[in-house]
């Protein structure tokens, strides 16, 4: 079965970091690009960053640019999301999804993992 | 960035309705749209891709249609299953952008 699963969720204060992960099993790994999506409490989807299958490209959103890094360990079937000067606008349920096509940058998304709550608050 | 807009935000409808959610692209983003569903508490689900094509597993009382700027999602014969927040999003290019999302509530 395919599957992602985050973690590394939790409390932390206004200007802390934290690093999330996402752990893919069930499929070839590092043929995906892989995304961070969020949604905020009683809000809408936000796309976050966009890491390529190899690592070798990446994106963020006008928001993280320059606070978070996307990044992925393909030998260990994990994408992370590393973020620094946490606001509390950050606060939001942090997603990890899959693109539907191998090797596709430019895909939507067939996978979703169940979700890891980031609350920013001092 | 593309901006997405849904209509309307909150739709009530009964079962064995037929709904439609309209979603208009800021800028032409051909047929490259997405639909989701969303139930509380729960990851997205693909529903439709590539403005009109139905994702593996999907019921196929979900359809899409449009290109450029305006896109529909319907369902035919609303189910109780069918009750939930749906979500356009366009992949013509990044910093890829969602639609506001649209409630569908049971009248």
């Amino acid at each position: 079965q395919v599957h992602l699963v985050e973690s590394g969720g939790g409390v932390v204060q206004p200007g802390r970091s934290l690093r999330l992960s996402c752990a893919a099993s069930g499929f070839t790994f590092s043929r995906y690009a892989m995304h961070w999506v969020r949604q905020a409490p009683g809000k809408g989807l936000e796309w976050v960053a966009v890491i390529s299958y190899d690592g070798s490209d990446k994106y963020y959103a006008d928001s993280v640019k320059g606070r978070f890094t996307i990044s992925r360990h393909n030998s260990k079937n994990t994408l992370y999301l590393q973020m620094s000067s946490l606001r509390a606008e950050d606060t939001a349920v942090y997603y990890c999804a899959r693109v539907a096509w191998e090797y596709d940058f430019h895909s939507t998304f067939d996978l979703w993992g169940q979700g890891t709550v980031v609350t920013v608050s001092s | 960035d593309i901006q997405m807009t849904q209509s309307p935000s909150t739709l009530s409808a009964s079962v064995g309705d037929r709904v439609t959610i309209t979603c208009r692209a800021g800028q032409s983003i051909s047929s490259w749209l997405a639909w989701y569903q969303q139930k509380p508490g729960k990851a997205p689900r693909l529903l439709i891709y590539k403005a009109s094509s139905l994702e593996s597993g999907v019921s196929s009382r979900f359809s899409g249609s449009g290109s450029g700027t305006e896109f529909t999602l319907t369902i035919s014969s609303l189910q109780p299953d069918d009750f939930a927040t749906y979500y356009c999003q366009q992949y013509n290019g990044y910093p890829y952008t969602f639609g506001q999302g649209t409630k569908l509530e049971i009248k």
